[in-house]
């Protein structure tokens, strides 16, 4: 079936460090991803997100960059701070799932080393 | 300011025990989820609403109930058919079609005691 995936469950990464975290996903009709990040008994956060019609989206210290040539989306964090500590997970859109708009990644953990 | 309340933060449930856990939007999102997150897990779609009085089953429904009778809000109840209820509770909101996302809530941690 369909589903949204991630390549890699934990990441660690020096301070001030880029960081890049990755998210494969396997339906076509996606048209809208969005990249989270949740900490630790909290709810997750909106970050940042990108459409089918670009391939590349800039934030604060954020990108995210698509590839629906091989339905890959990643998310890069420039100077990564003790604060990016976190799960971050991405989330497609996809009409075709008849009223439940999104799905969900499980998530990578991301831990920055001082 | 806008946004999604869940409460309590914290709940503590006995065995046999329903428990009812609060969610509330001033979004004026149609649409309303409810997810069950467990450790080292993504989030695992329980019910959601896409309109008032009509709500439809997620991936894992049995053993929780929800209503939606006010479009702000969107309780859900852990009934003691669930046998393993011990988790962290995501409410979330959108508009319909979700051309923005999800936003979701800070997240009730419930406990089995």
């Amino acid at each position: 079936g369909e589903s949204v995936g991630l390549h890699l469950p934990t990441l660690s990464v020096q301070e001030g460090d880029n960081s890049i975290i990755n998210c494969a996903y396997s339906n076509s009709a996606s048209d809208y991803f969005i990249w989270y990040k949740q900490e630790s008994g909290k709810g997750p956060q909106f970050i940042i997100d990108i459409r089918s019609n670009m391939d590349k989206r800039q934030g604060q210290r954020v990108t995210v960059l698509l590839n629906k040539t091989v339905k890959h989306l990643s998310l890069q964090i420039a100077a990564t701070q003790p604060g990016d500590s976190a799960v971050y997970f991405c989330a497609e859109r996809a009409l075709a799932y008849n009223n439940n708009d999104m799905r969900f990644g499980a998530g990578t953990r991301l831990t920055v080393k001082p | 300011d806008g946004g999604i309340t869940q409460s309590p933060k914290y709940l503590f449930r006995k065995e046999g025990q329903n428990v009812t856990l609060s969610c509330e939007q001033n979004l004026n999102h149609d649409a309303m989820y409810w997810y069950r997150q467990d450790p080292g897990q993504g989030l695992r779609l329980i019910y959601y609403s896409q309109i008032v009085n009509d709500f439809q089953k997620g991936d894992i429904a049995e053993g929780y109930s929800v209503s939606r009778e006010k479009k702000e809000s969107f309780p859900l109840t852990v009934t003691s058919a669930q046998k393993n209820p011990t988790a962290f509770y995501l409410c979330a909101s959108s508009i319909v079609g979700a051309t923005y996302g999800y936003t979701f809530g800070s997240g009730t941690r419930l406990t089995v005691v």
